[in-house]
């Protein structure tokens, strides 16, 4: 069956820290992939997206690679600040077009001053 | 960019009663999403609303359980009917940026149901 992995515990990171997340999927060929930020009772906000012909993207403090042979992204947030404090969303091309996509549950981060 | 007002924002329903959602985009866009997030769960795709057809379902949705209308480029409403405690979710509305097909997602704030 298809599979958006996650990290279910929260990433509690002190200040000034680099956060690294995990997104695993199994069963999916995605020709991209995106993620979100999402703070409680607000809609998800876009970050970044990588191709599957990119190995990594960085935007400001955020950077995010994809490996399409260990079927895995990682998310990572540099010099991280306690505004960084949300939860972060994978969400991946399900290969039908139309901007379609399946989401991971989400791995929340708490940065600690 | 896109600014999405989804009305309500939340509400309390009794079981087998129906509710509509409205998602207002202040742009027009070709395709509106709706999404289902329920507690611990992960963004779940409901339905594509395209203006002028009949919306898309994903596999486990039907129309007859969520209702969808698309009346023009800025609009539309999904309806959750004959409620259960189970429908009790936050469903959010949501449209492409960009002109490319791998756009990213502008969301609005959801709606927060609760079924009793």
């Amino acid at each position: 069956s298809q599979k958006i992995e996650q990290n279910s515990e929260a990433l509690n990171i002190q200040e000034g820290k680099t956060a690294t997340l995990t997104c695993n999927y199994t069963n999916y060929s995605p020709a991209y992939l995106q993620w979100y930020r999402q703070d409680p009772g607000r809609g998800p906000v876009f970050l970044l997206l990588i191709r599957e012909n990119e190995k990594e993207k960085r935007k400001e403090r955020l950077k995010v690679t994809f490996d399409t042979t260990l079927k895995q992204s990682l998310f990572h947030i540099t010099a991280s600040q306690p505004a960084d404090s949300a939860t972060y969303l994978c969400a991946l091309d399900r290969g039908y077009g139309n901007n379609r996509l399946a989401f991971g549950k989400g791995n929340q981060v708490v940065v600690i001053p | 960019s896109a600014v999405i007002s989804q009305k309500p924002s939340r509400d309390i329903c009794q079981r087998g009663t129906s509710l509509t959602i409205q998602c207002q985009v202040d742009s027009q866009v070709t395709m509106m999403f709706w999404y289902r997030q329920q507690p611990g769960q992960s963004l779940t795709l409901i339905a594509t609303a395209n203006q002028g057809s009949e919306a898309t379902y994903e596999s486990g949705f039907v129309i007859d359980k969520f209702p969808i209308s698309r009346p023009n480029l800025t609009f539309s409403t999904l309806t959750v009917s004959n409620m259960s405690p189970e429908d009790s979710s936050i469903y959010l509305c949501s449209v492409v940026g960009g002109g490319s097909n791998t756009g990213e997602l502008f969301f609005g704030e959801g709606s927060r149901l609760t079924v009793l």
